[in-house]
């Protein structure tokens, strides 16, 4: 019940076109959606974050959807370019779950130039 | 602002030897720190929650006398690995909640240690 399931493993999109990664999630606890980017040899970096109560939040070339009855939520990347390649994490946290983040597997994007 | 930091950010031990990284919080002061693994090509597991002045609550399957951390100030957090062994080469990262201030749910990452024994 504490997993969080990411989709598809691995990604290659052309620049210029839409990156997208779904999540999907068990515990109706969580109450805090995050995703992470991180780059080989680096810790992950916060890129965009939504609260169950928003169904889309947008941040430049980036946009959460959440879909709480289904449980799901992705990511989108819009203009997709190079230097987004990355590897891309989905996460999941609760209050009362102490704040503790589960991640998903995580998602290794390559965009092509 | 928000910026976590960790030393070393490489280190190479012998077997049997223990390795102390150290997780700093720079501009802010946190109450909890994470500490996670990672292994090649793989996610961020959740090793241990770190609370100031506190005893460190590890996640199931974690060996406590094996992964020591001290969270003594609001500002740094220690990992120790005592007896090393090659299997637990790993890149470890800690990350830290801003203690009463920003987004509530927030964690900022350090950039992460690699563990390698030989």
């Amino acid at each position: 019940q504490q997993q969080v399931k990411q989709s598809p493993q691995s990604l290659i999109v052309q620049k210029g076109g839409i990156s997208i990664i779904n999540c999907a999630y068990e515990n109706t606890a969580f109450d805090y959606f995050p995703w992470y980017q991180q780059f080989p040899g680096k810790g992950p970096a916060l890129l965009i974050a939504i609260r169950p109560d928003v169904s889309e939040k947008k941040e430049g070339r980036f946009t959460i959807s959440f879909n709480k009855s289904a449980k799901q939520f992705s990511l989108h990347i819009m203009d997709s370019q190079p230097g987004d390649s990355a590897t891309y994490f989905c996460a999941a946290s609760t209050k009362s779950g102490g704040f503790k983040t589960i991640f998903g597997a995580g998602t290794r994007l390559f965009v092509k130039a | 602002g928000a910026v976590v930091s960790q030393h070393p950010s490489w280190v190479i031990c012998k077997s049997g030897t223990s390795v102390k990284i150290e997780c700093r919080s720079l501009d802010f002061q946190a109450t909890t720190m994470f500490w996670y693994r990672q292994f090649p090509k793989q996610s961020l597991m959740l090793m241990a929650t770190s609370n100031e002045g506190s005893k460190a609550t590890y996640e199931q399957g974690v060996e406590k006398d094996k992964f020591l951390i001290n969270h003594a100030s609001l500002t740094l957090s220690t990992l120790t690995v005592t007896s090393a062994h090659p299997e637990d080469s790993s890149f470890y990262i800690c990350s830290a909640r801003e203690t009463g201030g920003g987004s509530y749910y927030e964690q900022y990452f350090g950039p992460g240690t690699r563990l390698t024994v030989t």
